[in-house]
């Protein structure tokens, strides 16, 4: 079945810091992909998406590019900020089924 | 306008009692969906909602949870007999279509059960 697999966290970077967070997939279909952030104390929200292969979400200084040759949605930003420290969330819908969710990557971010 | 908003924010029980959360989705959004998140892991979904079809219950862990939605608008989780292992957050989620669509969560109702 489909499913979204991420990097482990926690990760810790200095502010200014390149920040990856890996994101690989398995579905049957053309999922969309998503990033959702969860700040400390609250909801999930949106980050990015994309909905098509090639395409590349950006968002508050975050890119993800959807690679379907290598299944992938990986989260980047140049130079990361103390108020980046959060969770996030990778995540897949293939229409007509469930969203999956994977299981979350905490950063945080140092001055 | 406004989001998502679930109550209560947070709720302590006793093993054995009834809970009942519940959600108030953004208004015009057509689905609805219920998730878990136990502490330290991912979100585990439960339940979706997509205006008058049945729901796909597919995600609900045991017959002690079950949830209604009232037409397109509010939605009550209910957990019989609560066990410990049913503390966490539950996430209220709705989006303006079916499945596909950008999802907006709730704050979520934090469970503690003694």
């Amino acid at each position: 079945g489909d499913s979204v697999t991420q990097m482990e966290g926690p990760v810790t970077l200095s502010e200014e810091a390149f920040l990856t967070i890996n994101c690989t997939y398995t579905a049957t279909g053309y999922p969309s992909l998503f990033w959702y952030v969860q700040y400390p104390g609250e909801g999930l929200q949106l980050l990015l998406k994309a909905t098509k292969a090639d395409d590349k979400g950006s968002n508050k200084g975050f890119e993800a590019t959807y690679r379907k040759e290598t299944t992938s949605f990986h989260l980047e930003k140049g130079s990361v900020q103390v108020s980046d420290s959060a969770v996030y969330f990778c995540a897949l819908s293939d229409p007509g089924n469930q969203f999956y969710f994977g299981t979350g990557t905490s950063l945080t971010v140092i001055p | 306008g406004a989001g998502v908003s679930q109550s209560p924010s947070n709720k302590v029980t006793e093993k054995g009692k009834d809970v009942e959360l519940r959600c108030d989705p953004i208004s015009g959004h057509t689905a609805l969906y219920w998730y878990r998140q136990r502490l330290g892991q991912g979100l585990e979904f439960l339940i979706y909602f997509q205006g008058n079809s049945a729901p796909d219950k597919s995600g609900l862990p045991s017959d002690r949870f079950s949830a209604e939605r009232t037409g397109e608008s509010v939605s009550t989780l209910t957990i019989q007999r609560t066990q410990q292992e049913d503390s966490a957050v539950y996430l209220c989620a709705s989006s303006l279509g079916p499945m596909g669509e950008t999802q907006y969560f709730g704050p979520g109702t934090r469970l503690l059960v003694l």
